[in-house]
């Protein structure tokens, strides 16, 4: 079964709006981490926020948010007051454990965020 | 400076041919990371080094043979590919293996022929 799924390919934003992307993931382990990485054409993942499986509050990093939904197993990311530069690949990811030495990121297809003008 | 830089951007290269791809951080990490990221697929880890060590290889075959010479470097080199190993091949590090953050290259994007 897949670890981690992202079920929009492509998303449109209007500038200045907030947008949601959708991640679910799927693990049994009750130590994990949830990160959001960023895309842009030029290849480089850019890593934009962390929420840890304990953690009591939603992450926020600026702009970005990561909505926890432990229960329901979604870590969906809110990016506010979108902007033409917000246009790119996002990437939603786990990592299973806190044990010394496993860091196995299990990443998403991805989700095609475009912001038009 | 950037953090993590990739050589080369772009690689073409036949069956037969053997070529390396270049990382090397210059953040002072201890940890780097091989990932492989191909079309419509997610990111596959290939193999983790911490400290020079390889600690972890995701069942990669071996034409695929990584090289750790010092923390800040790190090799993959390429032997008789397949036309399915074409990817972006993505270079990230971390201070630690269990950091949460890792820093990514801008990858290399290698086409086999």
């Amino acid at each position: 079964a897949q670890k981690i799924t992202q079920t929009q390919p492509g998303m449109f934003v209007q500038e200045k709006e907030a947008v949601t992307l959708d991640c679910t993931y799927d693990t049994s382990d009750p130590s994990y981490g949830l990160f959001w990485y960023k895309q842009p054409s030029s290849g480089e993942m850019i890593f934009l926020i962390y929420q840890g499986s304990y953690d009591q509050q939603n992450a926020t990093e600026g702009r970005y948010s990561l909505n926890f939904q432990k229960a329901r197993k979604s870590a969906n990311l809110v990016i506010s007051a979108s902007q033409l530069g917000d246009s790119a690949m996002y990437f939603c990811a786990m990592r299973e454990g806190y044990q010394t030495g496993a860091n196995n990121l299990f990443f998403g297809t991805g989700t095609r965020l475009t912001v038009i003008p | 400076e950037t953090g993590v830089t990739q050589t080369p951007r772009h690689l073409v290269m036949g069956m037969t041919n053997k070529k390396s791809l270049k990382c090397e951080q210059h953040l002072g990490h201890n940890a780097m990371y091989w990932y492989k990221q191909s079309a419509k697929k997610p990111l596959e880890l290939m193999f983790v080094y911490s400290l020079e060590e390889r600690v972890e290889n995701n069942s990669v075959p071996s034409r695929f043979s990584p090289e750790c010479p010092n923390s800040s470097h790190l090799f993959l080199h390429l032997h008789t590919l397949q036309p399915e190993d074409s990817a972006l091949y993505l270079c990230a590090s971390s201070q630690d293996p269990g950091s949460n953050e890792q820093f990514f290259g801008p990858g290399t994007r290698l086409t086999v022929l």
